[in-house]
């Protein structure tokens, strides 16, 4: 167990609809990633929080936001799904949001129908 | 733009047989190195890391690996592995001179030990 929580662990929705995961960090842990999972585009960095600061952007879509809390928990809005927004979505967490070891949850698996 | 390289997609081996996985890196300059693990329906787990010093790193479960700077390659070794050890394996990469945190992942090895 890695400290980082992640709700739901599994999600069914269908296309154009807009569904929310929510991350919480290991305990003392003030940054934030967000990785997408697929098997054609393999885990790819989304975006980084850090105390609640937008810190790094990856490959994220327009449709997908992110936000972090006063209490560091973070959440991946992800809006007008399409078929391809099928994946993992994986959590991490980091002390400082520098270069030290990055900390996975177990993921949101999401399926859209 | 950085990149990772893992040319084993699928290894099969038998207990008791030595591992050794590949991973290449395109970034030059200044990296962290990482091996994550990911067993079957599970979140992915470090294995090991290079930030900096010696070059031949010791992990969990036995595993190691040895940063060739000259060859931007960071292998990950175990000279007897288990049937426990079937799990997908991933090397991820982060720049400190172009400041990005955030880990540049490989596509994965899925190994596979037989009995």
């Amino acid at each position: 167990d890695s400290g980082v929580t992640q709700t739901p662990k599994h999600l069914i929705t269908a296309t154009g609809q807009r569904v929310t995961l929510r991350c919480s960090p290991r305990s003392g842990d003030l940054s934030v990633y967000w990785y997408q999972q697929s098997l054609d585009q393999g885990l790819q960095f989304l975006i980084q929080y850090y105390n609640g600061e937008e810190r790094a952007k990856g490959n994220i879509l327009e449709r997908f936001s992110a936000q972090q809390f006063p209490d560091l928990h973070s959440e991946l809005n992800l809006s007008s799904l399409e078929l391809g927004d099928s994946a993992l979505y994986f959590c991490a967490s980091s002390a400082s949001g520098g270069f030290e070891t990055q900390y996975f949850g177990p993921g949101t698996r999401l399926l859209v129908l | 733009a950085q990149s990772v390289s893992q040319h084993n997609h699928h290894v099969i081996l038998s207990e008791a047989a030595s591992l050794e996985l590949g991973c290449n890196y395109s970034y030059g300059g200044t990296v962290n190195l990482f091996w994550y693990v990911q067993y079957p329906g599970q979140h992915l787990q470090l294995l090991l890391k290079y930030f900096s010093g010696d070059p031949l790193v010791k992990g969990i479960k036995g595993f190691e690996a040895e940063f060739i700077k000259s060859k931007f390659s960071f292998n990950l070794r175990k000279p007897s592995v288990q049937w426990s050890d079937t799990a997908e394996y991933f090397c991820a990469v982060s720049s400190m001179d172009t400041g990005r945190r955030a880990l540049t992942f490989g596509s994965g090895t899925r190994l596979q030990v037989q009995p």
